[in-house]
């Protein structure tokens, strides 16, 4: 079966603009997470959705958002980049009380 | 503050050596998963290990959660460069074990 889809694979964006990046799961997956990993910080925890509802949250600021659709697939956006917003974006899907499948990344530079 | 600490953080392997590599913490967590991810993709699942003292051994790969679920180990017997990649710890927390904590990895390279 098809693995988890995440799109664009490389972006540039300038500081300032804002960015939309999608992710679809696993058929079947209702859950979905997104991480931001760099090297100096790892993977670090954006949110979670299920059945279209954040059921998780980790510690960046509003400007980072995401949303989950009827159809599992999610979006994550952030407006006003900074250049410290460069980073590996992943995705994961899971079903419930299993690990993770995680997408390739969405590769984000602000220059 | 890194709740998870993978050590060492680097090594170079000649293909066919043993390596093992740790993930150490203060807290205990209710699960264990380890990932490995090669440059330009996102991490594998491995394995994941949930009983203290838990052994489980994938072909060359054997894994070991701590008895006090605190820490766990990969040991890698025979390495070959196809092992060659990042290797993830990431704890899970009774309550919330969908928001895991990651460590930072384990940068592994065999060397044929």
């Amino acid at each position: 079966k098809a693995g988890v889809t995440q799109t664009p694979r490389y972006l540039i964006k300038t500081r300032g603009q804002q960015v939309t990046l999608s992710c679809s799961p696993i058929s079947g997956h209702r859950s979905v997470s997104w991480y931001q990993q760099t090297p100096g910080q790892g993977l670090q925890f954006l949110f979670e959705y299920f059945s279209e509802t954040q059921r998780n949250k980790g510690n960046f600021p509003g400007r980072f958002s995401g949303r989950q659709f009827s159809n599992s697939r999610s979006e994550m956006n952030v407006s006003t980049l900074e250049l410290g917003d460069s980073a590996l974006y992943l995705c994961a899907s899971s079903l419930v009380g299993n690990g993770y499948t995680f997408g390739s990344g969405t590769r984000l530079t602000v220059v | 503050t890194q709740l998870l600490e993978q050590s060492p953080q680097f090594l170079s392997i000649q293909e066919g050596e043993n390596l093992t590599v740790y993930c150490n913490s203060s807290s205990v967590f209710s699960s264990l998963q380890w990932y490995r991810q090669e440059p330009g993709e996102g991490p594998v699942l491995l394995v994941t290990v949930v009983t203290g003292g838990e052994v489980k051994k994938l072909k060359r790969l054997t894994f070991q959660f701590g008895d006090a679920r605190k820490d766990s180990s990969l040991h890698i017997t025979a390495a070959q460069p196809g092992d060659t990649g990042l290797y993830l710890c990431a704890g899970g927390r009774a309550g919330n074990n969908r928001k895991l904590i990651w460590g930072l990895g384990t940068s592994l390279a065999v060397n044929p």
